[in-house]
């Protein structure tokens, strides 16, 4: 069965200070690795796909990177609007497969 | 705004009860695809239309039913509601040949 898991599930950061968000995957046939990003009682808004290990994406303070079994979200001196929470979903067939998500707060 | 709407925004309705929502995709897209959110289950997969014929289904429930009509808008129909089935329902559509997946507004059940 395909799983999505992501660590950790709440991250509190000072505004600036620089940290990674975990995404590790065990499916069979990966299509691609999708980051999303919500915010409370609103719909994903897409931020990144990745499809081999070794890649990596960049968006302003956000930098995506995939390997074979794990993607990380990096995010280099946060804003308090960077806070929402950052989903990670696998790719196998057509659908996503979706992580728990973490929850990230940047206080000012 | 990713260019998906949903309709209504926010529902609520009592046990046993029906309901549809609706979901335009964004303009040139035929896929639609349904996820549900719940504070215990995160967002599952329940459903892919492409073109007006069901692709593949998720953790879909036999008390739900989707359709995809010939203009690409799609309805999906709950029955004999729960509480359990409180939840943000989206919907999602992509182009043809591309992997990215773009969420509408969602709409938020509540049954009581």
């Amino acid at each position: 069965e395909d799983q999505v898991t992501q660590s950790p599930e709440a991250l509190r950061l000072q505004e600036g200070e620089s940290s990674s968000l975990n995404c590790s995957y065990t499916v069979s046939g990966l299509r691609g690795l999708f980051w999303y990003r919500q915010d409370p009682g609103k719909g994903p808004e897409f931020l990144f796909t990745l499809y081999s290990a070794g890649e990596e994406k960049e968006k302003e303070r956000l930098k995506a990177t995939l390997t074979k079994k794990e993607s990380f979200l990096h995010i280099t001196a946060p804003k308090p609007e960077d806070s929402a929470t950052y989903l990670c979903a696998a790719r196998t067939e057509p659908e996503l497969t979706f992580g728990g998500g973490t929850r990230l707060m940047v206080k000012p | 705004d990713s260019g998906v709407t949903q309709t209504p925004k926010h529902l609520i309705t009592a046990t046993g009860q029906r309901v549809t929502l609706r979901c335009s995709p964004r303009s040139g897209d035929l896929s639609v695809y349904w996820y549900q959110q719940s504070l215990d289950q995160g967002l599952q997969f329940l459903i892919h239309y492409y073109n007006g014929e069901e692709r593949a289904k998720g953790n879909i429930l036999e008390r739900f039913s989707a359709q995809q009509f010939p203009d690409l808008h799609s309805e999906l129909n709950l029955s004999s509601l729960e509480l359990g089935d409180s939840a943000l329902y989206f919907c999602a559509s992509n182009r043809e040949g591309l992997d990215e997946q773009f969420f509408g507004p969602g709409t938020r059940l509540t049954v009581l």
